[in-house]
């Protein structure tokens, strides 16, 4: 069946530092969605990723879909206390949308 | 709008015990599903619903049955609960299966079996 790794499982970053996780499937996907979660709530829609190669940016987070619409990532440049949480990949094939494995981020100040 | 409600947010079962999580949109929904979440795991698919009356398995739906009588509500039953059911569990809703659909999470149900 199809399956959505996400990596690194853990990042821990200074404040201000960039923060990147990788998000790779086993099959094609008709589109990847990202979401965070922050610790005790529950994840929280961020961005939607369509076209091949697509790349869009939401202020300090960047969002990428690969060229074969198998990978993404997402990018957050100079990390801040309020980017703490778990961020998810989910990737839609069919009518099945199937979540990654999860990145925990934390920052310390 | 309410948005999507999740009742009970905690419950104890022990081993063997029966119980359905509650799960209900006022969205006007039509895609339904139930994710549970676990340490290290990410997010796994339980079951889904693409509208009223249908219902598939998604990555891991042994012990849980579910139905979708109304666009609104769409239960999660566990048959005979067990320690590996320990979990959280979430219920989403979306517009639909498109490529534009947003998925809207309720809060959670943290589930403990012993």
């Amino acid at each position: 069946g199809q399956q959505v790794m996400q990596i690194p499982q853990y990042q821990h970053v200074q404040e201000g530092e960039d923060f990147t996780t990788y998000c790779n499937s086993s099959t094609t996907l008709s589109n990847i969605q990202w979401y965070k979660q922050r610790p005790g709530g529950h994840p929280v829609f961020l961005i939607q990723l369509v076209k091949s190669g697509e790349v869009k940016k939401q202020k300090r987070l960047t969002f990428q879909f690969g060229e074969a619409k198998k990978n993404s990532s997402l990018h957050i440049t100079a990390t801040q206390t309020t980017d703490v949480g778990t961020y998810f990949c989910a990737g839609r094939n069919t009518d099945k949308l199937i979540f990654g494995t999860g990145t925990r981020l934390q920052v310390f100040p | 709008n309410a948005g999507v409600t999740q009742t009970p947010k905690f419950q104890v079962l022990k081993t063997g015990q029966s119980m359905t999580l509650q799960c209900a949109q006022d969205m006007n929904h039509e895609y339904m599903s139930w994710y549970r979440q676990d340490p290290g795991m990410g997010l796994r698919l339980i079951h889904y619903s693409v509208g009223a009356g249908i219902t598939d398995q998604g990555e891991v739906p042994n012990g849980y049955n579910v139905s979708r009588s109304t666009t609104e509500d769409f239960p999660l039953r566990l048959l005979s609960a067990a320690p590996s059911q320990t979990s959280v569990y979430f219920c989403a809703s979306s517009t639909g299966t498109g490529y534009t659909d947003t998925q809207y999470f309720g809060p959670g149900t943290r589930l403990t079996v012993l």
